[in-house]
């Protein structure tokens, strides 16, 4: 069955150095989102994707973030100046249109210290 | 402001037990929603979709209804197992993303 894959699945990085987390959606969806889960907390939108552009995005989402479609399968989250706030499990999720199933991968834990 | 919110927290039944989860939502303009499960440190497993021309969808022993006009949806789990003790979560859809909940914690007693 095919899935979102996640790389890298854990990450420490040093307060204030540059992240980008990896993404390979499911290769006929349209959408791609990512989010992210404080430990203990819920899970936060952050952005979604659409026809190479941003379609929504939440005030989390500021001008630290980034997202890329480098190629047709990769998508990629981009977080500059890590803060130790920034430590969560990010995930990304696809789906083939807006309102069907939205899949999501198994999440890249990010530690900043 | 948009709102998921499920009721209760956590819970904890008997293995073989009948179970319901609940979710409610405030906003009008969610028009799906969906049901996850996640476990400890995993990601999201998508449970079951329901879209707002549905009013219940149904996979093996699961089965979800959606009452938009209340703004309602139930999980109902039947015959639990332990192997279902996980998060399960609520999502609606709402223009470009969907919107969680903060999850059941649910514990299946052997």
């Amino acid at each position: 069955e095919p899935e979102v894959t996640q790389t890298p699945s854990h990450q420490v990085t040093q307060m204030g150095q540059e992240v980008i987390l990896r993404c390979v959606p499911i290769s006929n969806h349209l959408y791609f989102y990512w989010y992210r889960q404080i430990l203990g907390q819920k899970v936060e939108f952050l952005v979604s994707f659409y026809n190479n552009e941003i379609s929504e995005k939440s005030e989390i989402f500021d001008d630290q973030f980034s997202v890329e479609r480098p190629d047709g399968s990769n998508f990629t989250l981009k977080i500059r100046s890590t803060k130790l706030e920034d430590s969560a499990m990010y995930f990304c999720a696809s789906s083939e249109t807006l309102g069907n199933t939205i899949y999501f991968g198994e999440g890249s834990w990010l530690t900043v210290v | 402001k948009q709102e998921v919110t499920q009721i209760p927290a956590a819970l904890s039944v008997p293995e073989g037990e009948n179970l319901v989860l609940n979710c409610s939502f405030t906003d009008s303009a969610i028009y799906n929603l969906q049901w996850f499960r996640q476990d400890p440190g995993k990601g999201l497993t998508s449970l079951l979709l329901i879209q707002s021309s549905q009013r219940e969808q149904t996979s093996g022993r699961l089965n979800a209804s959606l009452d938009k006009s209340s703004g309602r949806s139930t999980l109902y789990i039947a015959a639990s197992q332990p192997g279902d003790s996980a998060t399960y979560l609520c999502a609606g859809n709402r223009d470009d993303k969907i919107i969680f909940g903060k999850g059941t914690r649910l514990h299946i007693l052997p």
